[in-house]
This record gives structure tokens, C-alpha cells and sequence, in this order.
């Protein structure tokens, strides 16, 4: 399967735990982007890669959150000190490059209890 | 406040007949618009792009309209089929914001009845 790939597909912590979520693009493919998605909405910009380097955040990713991108590859999520309101799926999509549609990843559903 | 509304949440259409989903959006600086399909667990699946350049652009049984003026695009599937059934976001992007970060809307739930 040549697609996006996200790991774990759920997840399930305690509040105040962390987490880390994964996420690997498909291969030649630039562009990496985090979203977010709760019940009834679509889904939300969190931050987006350029390769290795981050260069945009939303004013969703609070503090607690940190995204790598080492080397250009996959991606990692961490959310800190979860809350309640970090239950959502989040969901990982690359593109080539900036003029080309965006293949998203089947997400990883957090629950924090 | 929502950039990209589909003020419809649930539509139902009969087997071989057309869907109509429609979406509106208020950023007169996007200029790129996706329809993606989403079944339960699974991602959103890229279906069709319009540029704003164009007014229509055709894949198979999708047909995806663009009214600049307007500001409303609507997605057309002929013939419906029970596979597609799903949730169908409308996205926009501003190619001018650097991200190309794509802006959703709420969603539509079709659903198509054999």
C-alpha cells in the first residue's frame, strides 16, 4: 500500500498523559499536513511541513502541542498533558507539492478519559 | 466564522437518479476547490478539483460547478449509487497563503437508497 499511513488508528489516555501519533506520507511527497477533526465539523489546519521544516501553525496548536518532520520523512504528533477537549480524530495528508491535491490518511482517533 | 458552508447535512436520493451537494464559501481570495468523500473510519478520499479559472470540470459521474460570482460550487453525481453513499466535504485553498492549507466545510451525509 502506497498511500498515507497513520499510527496508532485510536487511542485511548488518561488525562494529563501524553501522546504521540505518527504518520508517514507517501514517499517523493514534499508537503505533509496536520489536521483535525471533531464530531459534525470538518476537518481543521493545524500545522503544515515544507520537508523537514515547519513552517506554518494554526492558533489550534496550542503550546502543548509539538510536530516534527526528521529528515523529510514521516511525522510525529505529540500532544501534552492531554485534555478532554484533545479528543478528535487527527488526520495526516501530504501532497507533491503545493499545486497538487492533498491524500489523506485513514487518522488516529484520541479519546482522553 | 465558517469560510466554507454547506448548509445542507443530510441528503437522500434514490439509486440512478442525480445528487446535487452544494457549498458556499465567503474568502474571495480562495481560488482552489476539492470535494472529497469520507467514508466512517477511514480518511477523506479526493474525488474532484475545480481551479477558479474554470467554471465546470467533468470525471466520469462527477461534475464539479464553480459560480465565482456567486461564491457556491455544487458537485453532481450521475447516476447515483448505493457506494456512494458517504459524507462529502467541499474545501477550499488560497494558493496565496503559502500553506495551501485547505479550508473544510461542515459536511454533507448522502445518502443514496436502492
Amino acid at each position: 500500500d502506497t498511500g498515507v499511513s497513520q499510527n496508532p488508528r485510536h487511542k485511548i489516555t488518561k488525562r494529563g498523559q501524553n501522546v504521540t501519533f505518527r504518520c508517514d506520507p507517501i514517499s517523493e511527497h514534499n508537503r505533509l499536513y496536520w489536521y483535525r477533526q471533531t464530531l459534525g465539523q470538518g476537518p481543521e489546519f493545524l500545522t503544515y511541513f515544507q520537508n523537514e521544516a515547519q513552517l506554518e501553525k494554526s492558533r489550534l496548536l496550542s503550546d502543548r502541542f509539538s510536530a516534527e518532520r526528521p529528515k523529510g520523512s514521516f511525522s510525529t504528533l505529540e500532544i501534552q498533558r492531554t485534555e478532554q477537549g484533545d479528543s478528535a480524530m487527527y488526520l495526516c495528508a501530504s501532497s507533491l507539492d503545493r499545486n497538487y491535491e492533498q491524500y489523506f490518511g485513514p487518522g488516529t482517533r484520541l479519546t482522553v478519559t | 466564522d465558517q469560510q466554507v458552508k454547506q448548509n445542507s447535512p443530510s441528503l437522500s436520493v434514490q439509486e440512478g437518479r442525480i445528487s446535487i451537494l452544494n457549498c458556499d464559501y465567503t474568502n474571495s481570495m480562495f481560488d482552489y476547490f476539492l470535494w472529497y468523500k469520507k467514508y466512517p473510519a477511514e480518511g477523506p478520499t479526493f474525488l474532484i478539483s475545480i481551479s477558479s479559472i474554470k467554471d465546470k470540470n467533468e470525471d466520469g459521474r462527477f461534475t464539479v460547478f464553480l459560480n465565482k460570482s456567486a461564491k457556491h460550487l455544487s458537485l453532481h453525481i450521475v447516476p447515483s449509487q448505493p457506494g456512494d453513499s458517504a459524507v462529502y466535504f467541499c474545501a477550499a485553498r488560497d494558493s496565496g497563503a503559502g500553506s495551501y492549507q485547505l479550508t473544510f466545510g461542515k459536511g454533507t451525509k448522502l445518502s443514496v437508497i436502492p
